[in-house]
């Protein structure tokens, strides 16, 4: 059973589109986090987000928590080159343990120049 | 700062051979540490964590084991690898429930 359910799986868009990404669980969240993956390279870290339909902007990235905090978008405004890579979304499940955060299995976003 | 490392970055390996991978963090004390595995490129499946010395938890039953001989120090191994271990090792600490990975080791079993 997936906990964190990314979609979509794949996204091909032109420089200058918007576009979001979705992460959806049936599980509550303490936290979420979205990091960013370039090939052959460890995730980075982008943004956590804690409240309940809290939003948090990061440049033209827009990351929303869902009120019952089981859910998550990340919303990109005029996509750059630049913002390809694989997306990733990971949350400390509420009540459960603290050491272990659980990863959704991505959006791989190409954004073609 | 804390800084992590992993080494080898890349490895070939055939099957039977064992494995050592290696992961040393720098710039913090008692650090939780994790192994995870990623398959093509998308999500992470964890495989160990570690919150000190000598305590490994295994999640997933599997042909690698973990040990941490040291606080910084983090080492996956197997005795005898299978093709189904071939994939992108990363390593990984927590700084509160944020967690900061290292650059990875890219396994190609034949």
């Amino acid at each position: 059973t997936q906990l964190l359910e990314q979609s979509p799986q794949f996204l091909s868009i032109q420089e200058g589109e918007n576009l979001t990404v979705y992460c959806n669980s049936s599980s509550v969240f303490s936290s979420l986090q979205w990091y960013r993956q370039e090939p052959g390279e460890g995730p980075v870290l982008l943004v956590t987000v804690v409240t309940g339909g809290e939003v948090k902007k990061l440049k033209r990235l827009t990351f929303q928590f869902g009120d019952a905090r089981k859910d998550s978008s990340l919303h990109i405004t005029a996509a750059q080159p630049g913002d390809t890579g694989l997306y990733l979304c990971a949350g400390v499940i509420s009540g459960g343990s603290n050491y272990k955060l659980t990863f959704g299995k991505g959006t791989l976003l190409t954004v073609n120049p | 700062s804390q800084t992590i490392h992993q080494w080898p970055a890349t490895l070939v390996q055939p099957v039977g051979s064992p494995l050592s991978l290696e992961c040393t963090v720098e710039g913090t004390s008692n650090p939780n540490l994790y192994w995870y595995r990623q398959a093509a490129g998308r999500g992470l499946q964890l495989l160990f964590y570690s919150v000190g010395i000598g305590q490994i938890s295994s999640e997933v039953p599997q042909n690698l084991s973990a040990s941490r001989p040291q606080d910084r120090q983090f080492i996956l191994s197997s005795k005898k690898l299978l093709l189904s271990d071939s994939g992108f090792y990363l390593c990984a600490w927590t700084g509160g429930e944020t967690q900061y990975f290292g650059p990875g080791t890219r396994l190609l079993v034949l």
